[in-house]
């Protein structure tokens, strides 16, 4: 079974422009998070989407956005970026709703903002 | 808010000697998870520990699982090279909003 993929993997953008990042699910999985991680403040939740829905959101302006479409496929959207936005993005999907499943890290997307 | 802390931040061993790393919530977690991340990789899923005072081993790895369910710790017995890594814990906010909160992970280095 394929894992979790992540487009693109890597991205340089400038402040101020927008970005979108695209993951794609394990199969039959219906829940997809999103994570920042950076190295000072570690893997920060920014949002979950489950059946299209989101369902849990974490605590970031709402610069960041994200979709959840029918065949589970997420993206998330980041838009007048900041340095500070600079960070790996992490997607995992899971079976079902909740933190109590286990969730399948995709490689990352690596967002370099100059 | 619900916090996961975790100790030591970093941790540097000679191969052969043993690891602890420890996770303190400042509430009751429903279950822990635990996680491996390699340099340059994602985390990969190690665990998931549900019952208090659970504990649980995966070959040179023990898991356990506080009787009070706020704590957890994971400890390696006779690390190897490829032990290096960043390992996370990380359990449920509650009140049914079923997020993770993952705690800042320690990172393990091994001198051969």
């Amino acid at each position: 079974k394929a894992g979790v993929t992540q487009t693109p993997r890597y991205l340089i953008k400038t402040r101020g422009q927008q970005v979108t990042l695209s993951c794609s699910p394990i199969s039959g999985h219906r829940s997809v998070s999103w994570y920042q991680q950076t190295p000072g403040q570690g893997l920060q939740f920014l949002f979950e989407y489950f059946s299209e829905t989101q369902r849990n959101k974490g605590n970031f302006p709402g610069r960041f956005s994200g979709r959840q479409f029918s065949n589970s496929r997420s993206e998330m959207n980041v838009s007048t970026l900041e340095l500070g936005d600079s960070a790996l993005y992490l997607c995992a999907s899971s079976r079902n709703r909740g933190a109590t499943d286990t969730q399948y890290f995709g490689p990352g997307t690596r967002l370099t903002v100059l | 808010g619900q916090q996961v802390m975790q100790i030591p931040q970093y941790q540097h061993v000679q191969e052969g000697e043993d690891f602890t790393t420890y996770c303190n919530s400042s509430t009751t977690l429903s279950n822990i998870q635990w996680y491996k991340q390699r340099p340059g990789g994602h985390p990969v899923f190690l665990i998931q520990l549900v019952k208090s005072g659970e504990v649980k081993k995966q070959k040179r790895l023990t898991f356990q699982f506080g009787e009070a369910k706020k704590n957890s710790s994971l400890h390696i017995t006779a690390t190897q090279t490829t032990d290096v890594g960043t390992y996370f814990c990380a359990g449920p906010v509650q009140g049914g909003s079923e997020k993770l909160v993952f705690g800042k992970g320690t990172k393990l280095t091994v001198n051969p």
